[in-house]
């Protein structure tokens, strides 16, 4: 079974600073890949999701951008952050289009 | 996804007793239905999930049932444990490569 890992696992930085969050997959091969963000107490709002290396689709426009460099390598990233971009960050990997699994999560805070 | 910006509806169970949580989902068309638990600071997990030709699955203490002329999925717990205090999301999926989750339930077991 696949094994995700996302790091940092906590991070805070100050508004207008850069942002790259890292999610890499063992495991398995192909797989799709999404990134999602929780604010507190809330639920899933999905990000981006990748059905495979250079393809990167966006769901909501935001000051946020994703790139795959490799098959099992799922960046998230910011130019300039905004307070607004706090949150909890959540890779999750599909290898059959349907069941997702989440990696255990970035907490960032901009201060 | 719509239920990003709501507050999570809350089950309070006593130790012991069989938890019921619902969820209505939005489409008729689909097909895939997974249950997720989110501890509090970590990834959703996956529990269990059900496709749209069955009514009813089973797991270890976990029960799904579909009705699908109303849209309706639930997840029971048996013998609720302090263990099983979490959020809940249900998550469907009709032939796509994304998943659309409910907005969530949090369960509270109390001794």
């Amino acid at each position: 079974s696949q094994t995700i890992h996302q790091w940092p696992a906590t991070l805070v930085q100050p508004v207008g600073s850069p942002l790259s969050l890292e999610c890499t997959v063992e495991g398995t091969s192909n797989p799709n890949l999404y990134w999602y963000r929780q604010a507190a107490g809330r639920g899933l709002q999905l990000l981006f999701y990748s059905v495979g290396i250079g393809q990167i689709s966006s769901e909501v426009p935001q000051n946020l951008s994703a790139s795959r460099p490799q098959d099992r390598q799922f960046i998230l990233s910011s130019k300039k952050l905004l307070l607004s971009d706090s949150g909890f960050y959540l890779c999750a990997c599909a290898r059959d289009s349907e069941t997702q699994y989440f990696g255990p999560g970035t907490r960032l805070l901009v201060l | 996804g719509e239920s990003v910006g709501l507050h999570l509806p809350t089950l309070s169970v006593q130790e012991g007793d069989n938890s019921i949580i619902n969820c209505a989902y939005s489409n008729s068309a689909s097909d895939y239905f997974i249950w997720y638990k989110q501890e509090s600071g970590k990834g959703p997990q996956f529990i269990i999930d059900i496709r749209s030709n069955m009514d009813k699955r089973q797991g270890q203490r976990v029960t799904v049932l579909l009705n699908k002329t109303v849209k309706h999925l639930s997840l029971q717990i048996a013998a609720t444990q302090p263990g099983d205090s979490a959020v809940y999301f249900c998550a469907e999926n009709f032939n796509t490569d994304k998943l659309i989750f409910g907005t969530g339930t949090r369960l509270q077991v109390f001794p």
